[in-house]
Formats: C-alpha cells, structure tokens, sequence
C-alpha cells in the first residue's frame, strides 16, 4: 500500500475485554514494529518483527499483550483482559530492513484505545 | 537506562520568529538520532543524524548533532501556523527499536 495503514482508528473497549488492532505496512517492508503512545510521552516500543518471527519483543509490558505476523506482512496486536492504563494511541511503523542504518521507519495514524 | 530528554517541553512564539528545539541523550549503543514531526497521530520523518558537525537542511527546518556532548538540535527558521506540532527526537541504539523523548509541543501564533 502507500503507506501503513492502521485499523481501527479509534477504539473503545470496557475493562476486562480482549483487543485487536491491526497493522497493515507499505508493501515490501521486512521490519514492522509496534509503539504506544500515552499522552504527554513520546512513543515506547513494544515489539520488532523481521518477516514472520519476532525479533525482540522486550518492550511488551505483560504477558496480556501479544502479537503475530503469520505471513510477514499484517501484523495484529492482541491484548487481553484489558485495563484502563492500557489506555493509548497504538502506533505501528514499517521500514524497508531492520537493523540497518539509514533506512527510516514510516509510522501509520494509529489507534486510539480507550479502556473504559 | 537508555534515556532521551527533549527541552523546552512546550513553546509559543509567534509566526516568523525562529526556534530551537534541544535533544539531549545518554544510550548504550548509538546509532543515529531521528527528528520526527506529530501532527494528531502519526510521526512524520524530518531528518536522520549519524554524523556530529555535518547539518542536515530542509527548506525552513535544519539540524545538527553533537556526538561529544550527546545532544542534537532542531532549528526552524520564520515559523508559520502550520509548524504548530509536537516535535519528537528519538535515538536508534542498533536494537532495532528507537528511544523516544517526550517531545516538545510548538504552537505558532498568527
């Protein structure tokens, strides 16, 4: 595509219910990652992908949170039982190759998610 | 801990007036020093910095980075309404994940 897409934008969960947000990035692009965003902070990383395999998922806070990307391309983050303070913009961001200088990550509009 | 500090947290000036953004790092491993512009969600890319004294330029908007003393700056010169942003400083620390700031949120006055 032309550029990483993100679904859904906005999302409003009641606590305790599980999630899904869904990462769509520019076509061609081998590294996906994923960032949230609270507000007033810069993103923090949460997990790298290289193709299919997760290449460091230090960032996940909890085992509540998980993500996959089966076919090296959409990648889906999952987070269970979901809490208030997961409350954030969800922001997913792809690049060419991973781990190589100079190649920038693009970022997609994010998702908004609000733990009620 | 890798740590990334960003100075002034808030600005207001008015358009045409110049600005200067300040970064500031303390990482493990340093690769490159990112500058992105957040504009309701996403980070759009402004510069990459790799190597200290060189300055990158585009149109009003130039940076530079410092190696020495671990800090990089973003300058914008006669500033209109549309800079308003949150301007977003981040560091590659060849852990295939970036170190963001906090940010500083710019608000240009007409």
């Amino acid at each position: 595509g032309a550029g990483v897409s993100q679904t859904p934008s906005n999302k409003v969960t009641e606590k305790g219910k599980y999630v899904e947000l869904r990462c769509d990035p520019i076509s061609g692009h081998t590294a996906l990652y994923w960032y949230r965003q609270s507000l007033g902070q810069g993103p923090e990383f949460l997990i790298y992908f290289q193709g299919t395999g997760a290449a460091d998922d230090s960032g996940l806070p909890n085992d509540r949170f998980f993500a996959v990307r089966p076919e090296g391309s959409v990648s889906t983050l999952k987070i269970q039982r979901t809490e208030r303070g997961d409350s954030a913009v969800y922001l997913c961001a792809s690049s060419l190759t991973g781990g190589q200088p100079n190649t920038e990550a693009f970022f997609g509009q994010g998702t908004r998610l609000t733990v009620v | 801990e890798d740590k990334v500090v960003q100075s002034p947290l808030s600005l207001v000036v008015h358009e045409g007036d110049t600005v200067t953004l300040n970064c500031s790092y303390e990482v493990t491993n340093f690769r490159s020093l990112l500058w992105y512009k957040q504009e309701k969600k996403a980070p759009t890319f402004l510069f990459m910095l790799t190597s200290s004294g060189i300055e990158k330029k585009s149109g009003r908007l130039s940076s530079i980075l410092d190696k020495k003393e671990l800090f990089s700056i973003l300058n914008i010169t006669a500033t209109q309404t549309g800079d308003s942003a949150i301007y977003l400083c981040a560091v590659d620390t060849y852990g295939n994940k970036l170190v963001f700031g906090a940010g500083t949120i710019l608000r240009v006055k007409s």
